[in-house]
């Protein structure tokens, strides 16, 4: 299994540039979710998503879309780019909640709006 | 508000010294909580995680946890410290209080002298 992939590794934005970050998971998990990670912030839940064609807002949501049109993919879509969007933005998911929910991320994407 | 909070950022120990980092959280319910590891260059990994039962979890490489729920509290703990924990730590906590959450800490920075 490669677990948790997500493309690109690093990219760099001009303000109102609009990119999608792709996320995809091989382990037939149910839960997605995208983290936002800014220095000394720890991690911002901005969506998550409980299964195909179901997503909720987390903490964060402004600025930002997602759609979950198959189990395994989660895309994260920018549609303003904004210097506040520049961060380190993780993918997630778990198979369930409560005890079943350890969640497995991906490497990260270094998005940098300039 | 739920909240999770790691009081200390950075921690500077040299190898074969005691570590205790501390977790306290808010959150009304019954939760679930974790201790996540992000090594240098590397993804987010579940360090160990606690649901019910004997407070004390032991996770991998040696780490343990101890959940006082008196305390809302969840120290991570390791009795002697290698220079490859360098890392950052991330507790974290989930439960249904209305509405879905999953709450990370700010995170503390560990480095750990040879």
């Amino acid at each position: 299994n490669a677990g948790v992939t997500q493309t690109p590794k690093f990219r760099i934005l001009k303000i109102g540039q609009s990119m999608t970050l792709q996320c995809t998971q091989d382990m037939n998990h149910n839960y997605m979710y995208w983290y936002r990670q800014d220095p000394g912030m720890g991690l911002k839940l901005i969506y998550y998503s409980v299964g195909a064609g179901i997503t909720d807002k987390g903490e964060v949501p402004n600025g930002y879309n997602v759609s979950r049109s198959t189990t395994e993919d989660f895309p994260l879509r920018l549609e303003l780019a904004a210097p506040s969007q520049t961060s380190v933005y993780f993918c997630a998911s778990s198979y369930g909640a409560g005890v079943e929910e350890t969640q497995y991320f991906g490497p990260g994407t270094r998005l940098l709006v300039l | 508000a739920q909240s999770v909070s790691q009081h200390n950022h950075h921690v500077i120990l040299s190898e074969a010294a005691s570590l205790e980092l501390g977790c306290n959280y808010s959150y009304g319910g019954t939760v679930n909580l974790f201790w996540y590891v992000q090594y240098p260059g590397q993804h987010l990994q579940l360090l160990l995680k606690y649901f019910s039962g004997d407070p004390l979890v032991k996770g991998i490489k040696g780490f343990e946890a101890e959940f006082i729920k008196s305390k809302f509290s969840f120290n991570l703990r390791k009795p002697s410290v290698q220079w490859s924990d360098t890392a950052e730590y991330f507790c974290a906590v989930n439960g249904y209080s209305g509405t879905y959450k999953y709450i990370f800490g700010t995170g503390t920075r560990l480095k750990v002298l040879a």
